[in-house]
């Protein structure tokens, strides 16, 4: 089967421990974006790869880091430095950035207390 | 920056209804338009892409259209069934942006 994967589908840290959320897809596709998801507004974007070895900060970056080593694989650090960390955070990618269709993963919820 | 607006925010309809949602957004400079449905505690299904070359897409008893003048776009469901039952997003991809702009999305109810 095609598709993206996220994992876990929950996750639960104390304030102040750092915590990775795995993004994996099989669709060979260039492009891979985080978003993260709050009551009553639109997802925003993270961090967003064009490309292996290549990242860019979206509009909430901060107290957030990401790598892509693979190109099938794109994990989002949440770090202690992130304010207000517990949210529904998205995976996506595309054939390419552009205009082409972004899928998305099932989504990993982050509590943290 | 772009703005994307859903009205309403939710809607309840009987099963078998014809329904339209709506969306709206401030920059008409876009890629293409993305219509998705979440269902709770869920990742987004893609529906329908909409290029800014295109006035509608359609797939089974979805419809979708693009009005890139005036900054609109509507998704036209024929015959709603409970299993339509979820929350619809639109999102836009702009020109210049490296990302798509949401909406906060319509909620749907369709009643027994």
């Amino acid at each position: 089967d095609g598709g993206i994967t996220q994992s876990p589908k929950y996750l639960f840290r104390k304030e102040g421990q750092n915590v990775t959320l795995s993004c994996e897809q099989n669709l060979n596709h260039d492009a891979m974006y985080w978003y993260r998801q709050d009551p009553g507004q639109g997802l925003r974007l993270i961090y967003y790869s064009q490309i292996v070895n290549d990242f860019q900060k979206g509009d909430i970056a901060e107290g957030y880091s990401v790598s892509r080593e693979k190109k099938e694989s794109f994990p989002l650090t949440v770090t202690s430095a992130q304010k207000n960390p517990t949210a529904f955070y998205l995976c996506a990618s595309s054939l390419q950035q552009g205009s082409h269709e972004q899928y998305f993963g099932p989504g990993t919820r982050l509590t943290v207390t | 920056k772009q703005e994307v607006t859903q009205i309403p925010a939710a809607l309840s309809v009987p099963e078998g209804e014809n329904l339209v949602l709506n969306c709206s957004f401030t920059d008409s400079a876009i890629y293409n338009l993305q219509w998705f449905r979440q269902d709770p505690g869920k990742g987004l299904t893609s529906l329908l892409l909409i290029q800014s070359s295109q006035r509608e897409q359609t797939s089974g008893r979805l419809n979708a259209s693009l009005d890139k003048s005036s900054g609109r776009s509507t998704l036209y469901i024929a015959a709603s069934q409970p299993g339509d039952s979820a929350t619809y997003l639109c999102a836009v991809k702009g020109t210049g942006a490296n990302n798509l702009f949401f909406g906060t999305g319509t909620r749907l109810t369709v009643i027994p």
